[in-house]
């Protein structure tokens, strides 16, 4: 089956630091990719819709100069959160669009704890 | 706007018991229905996928039926076993295409020896 994984699996940063993390496709190719963020004993809530070679799509509510969203290639993405502070701890998820377009396969998941 | 409800919220159940997951989705206009689950801390787990023309689909134990036009769709587990302990989410679609997923909030499943 489809395999996503994502890097690194937690992070523990200062307030007011960068933090990136990636998602990879690791035996298909994806030009679509979502970002997703889970509250603890919530479900998860899309944050923006990633393109390969162009701008992501950001839901309502986002920030998008916060969550800097990149789809360099048809493999990988990644969401650097700028500035972070501590209501940005949250469980970060990625998934991956196969380019039927009909089934995503999600990552594992990036703990981030902002002190 | 999609909106997903599961009920119910938390099923605490003994070994080996049958149950039933349901969830309800508001706007039946979808391409499919997907199953998840999620165990504590970690990402999530595709158990079944639905596709709107079909009416079920199976998975060893796992059993997951759709009803668009009344816009149900129901999970079974039979035989439950401990390692099922976890929390299911189902998830639709939204919009006009495959992705941005709508998830409901989840049932929590405990399964006790």
């Amino acid at each position: 089956g489809a395999v996503v994984s994502q890097h690194p699996s937690w992070v523990i940063c200062k307030s007011g630091t960068s933090v990136k993390i990636e998602c990879r496709s690791l035996d298909f190719q994806a030009t679509t990719m979502f970002w997703y963020r889970q509250f603890p004993k919530q479900s998860l809530m899309l944050m923006a819709t990633s393109n390969e070679g162009s701008k992501a799509t950001y839901e309502q509510g986002v920030e998008k100069d916060k969550f800097l969203i990149n789809h360099a290639s048809l493999t990988l993405s990644t969401l650097t959160v700028t500035s972070a502070h501590p209501e940005d701890s949250s469980f970060y998820i990625c998934s991956a669009l196969l380019t039927s377009g009909k089934e995503q396969f999600f990552g594992p998941g990036t703990r981030l704890t902002v002190l | 706007k999609q909106e997903v409800t599961q009920i119910p919220a938390a099923l605490s159940v003994p070994e080996g018991e049958n149950l039933v997951l349901n969830c309800s989705f508001t706007d039946s206009a979808i391409y499919n229905l997907q199953w998840f689950r999620q165990d504590p801390g970690k990402g999530l787990t595709s158990l079944l996928l639905i596709q709107s023309s079909q009416r079920e689909q199976t998975s060893g134990r796992l059993n997951a039926s759709l009803d668009k036009s009344s816009g149900r769709s129901t999970l079974y587990i039979a035989a439950s076993q401990p390692g099922d302990s976890a929390t299911y989410l189902c998830a639709v679609p939204g919009g006009t295409s495959y992705g941005k997923l709508t998830f409901g909030q989840g049932t929590i499943l405990t399964v006790h020896p």
